[in-house]
């Protein structure tokens, strides 16, 4: 599975956009990028996936590049709810590889 | 409509027990995954199952650890002869019948072993 680079955190106003960018310059053709969150030593919970095409759901949008080397995942109007550790993974296989995550911080 | 379920949510052991951690997927699915999480540190993939079979054990450490996946009742990852550096976060994933990267992981929410 290709690695992918998150910073290392971020902080975001409450009712602004979170902007959350990865790379993952590595990826191959047939390699999906996820996302989790973790809140606070919960399970890790699913927010988005894709493979070329943007991608929107009820919780985020996931923008990915047209050459597939980055992608930022976008939660359109942060709550002090979406403070976690958000986790960027290119998936190839069936396992899901962690990285470190970005850190968000939703402040009021 | 039941999520992920782990029993159970804390366990304590002496170093030298053994520790039983069980998961039940949610309804329907048969692919069930572990993970572990070390204090401050990130998720690593342990093992993957489908029922009565063992796919992927790759990350499983090579003594004293175990899973298994039967016909009928929850998956099982056992850990025999506890030590200290066994204290973790386990969260065990499943996902639907066809598995594969285009489905998503559903995780529960974790057993979190402490060894004394």
């Amino acid at each position: 599975d290709a690695k992918t680079t998150q910073p290392t955190s971020m902080d975001c106003a409450e009712g602004r956009a979170a902007n959350l960018p990865c790379n993952h310059s590595t990826i191959s053709g047939n390699e999906y990028v996820y996302w989790y969150r973790q809140i606070h030593s919960q399970g890790p919970q699913y927010i988005i996936h894709g493979l070329k095409n943007n991608e929107t759901n009820e919780m985020a949008s996931l923008i990915i590049t047209e050459d597939r080397k980055s992608s930022t995942l976008i939660l359109p109007h942060a709550t002090l709810r979406d403070t976690a550790v958000y986790y960027c993974i290119v998936r190839g296989g069936n396992k899901l590889v962690f990285g470190a995550g970005t850190i968000l911080r939703v402040k009021s | 409509n039941a999520g992920v379920m782990q029993n159970p949510r804390h366990l304590v052991r002496r170093r030298g027990q053994e520790a039983r951690l069980r998961c039940s997927p949610v309804k329907g699915h048969s692919h069930v995954y572990w993970y572990r999480q070390l204090p401050e540190e990130g998720l690593k993939f342990m093992v993957y199952l489908q029922k009565e079979n063992i796919i992927d054990e790759s990350g499983m450490p090579k003594e004293r650890f175990s899973a298994e996946f039967p016909k009928e009742g929850p998956s099982i990852l056992r850990i025999q002869q506890v030590v200290r550096g066994d204290s973790a976060a386990y969260f065990c994933a499943s996902s639907p019948s066809a598995g594969g990267t285009t489905y998503e992981q559903y995780f529960g929410p974790g057993t979190r072993l402490t060894v004394t």
